[in-house]
């Protein structure tokens, strides 16, 4: 059975510290791996995609790594600000006969305090 | 400006009633996806569509109907059969590119509580 497997569920961090995110996965055959930005009430937001062959990703303060061997990726943010309080979640996309089908993470809940 | 407009944005259901969720997008997408959120638990595939007239079931489909008669709009409708629908609803929709490869784009989604 494909997982998607976050931790921490939640952290709480002071604005500029950095945090790291991680999302362990079960699933197979993969295809390509993303973290999404959720704002409290609000839809998802794609913030990075990572396929197999790529191990380091990066949108602004947002780094992602992955790693295909362990099937471990990160989310990193550096320099935290107040408006990085929102869930990050993975999603894990495996390849099928009918199109691929993704798997989703339950979230890591951030909260960054000032 | 292209994006995906779901409402209500909140939704109050007595036992019993059937409701509609309306989900509309100009982003001329093929596919079209409704999600469950509860807290805490990752997102779950309820109905999905990759073209017009043509709509599939995903995970947890019982309790749930919808329709496809436009390639803009796949509106939900949360029956009465459905046992716990009180949840936060999202749709989306992707369009599978080389360069951002099953990327969803969601809506803000409708949060609907049964009372």
């Amino acid at each position: 059975k494909n997982q998607v497997e976050q931790s921490p569920q939640s952290l709480i961090i002071l604005e500029g510290k950095n945090c790291t995110l991680q999302c362990n996965y079960t699933v197979s055959p993969f295809s390509n791996l993303r973290w999404y930005k959720q704002d409290t009430g609000r839809g998802p937001v794609s913030l990075t995609i990572m396929t197999f062959s790529e191990n380091t990703k990066s949108n602004g303060r947002y780094t992602a790594t992955l790693d295909a061997d362990t099937k471990q990726s990160s989310l990193h943010i550096t320099a935290s600000q107040l408006s990085d309080s929102a869930s990050y979640i993975c999603v894990v996309s495996a390849r099928g006969a009918a199109g691929n089908k993704l798997t989703f993470g339950g979230g890591t809940r951030v909260l960054v305090k000032p | 400006d292209g994006g995906i407009t779901q409402s209500p944005k909140y939704l109050f259901r007595k036992e019993g009633q059937n409701v509609t969720l309306s989900c509309e997008q100009n982003l001329n997408h093929d596919a079209m996806y409704w999600y469950r959120q509860d807290p805490g638990q990752g997102l779950r595939l309820i109905y999905y569509s990759q073209i017009v007239n043509d709509f599939q079931k995903g995970d947890i489909a019982e309790g749930y109907s919808v329709s496809r008669e436009k390639k803009e709009s796949f509106p939900l409708t949360v029956t009465s059969a459905q046992k716990n629908p009180t949840a936060f609803y999202l749709c989306a929709s992707s369009i599978e590119t080389s360069s951002r490869p099953g990327e969803l784009f969601f809506g803000e989604g409708s949060r609907l509580t049964v009372l």
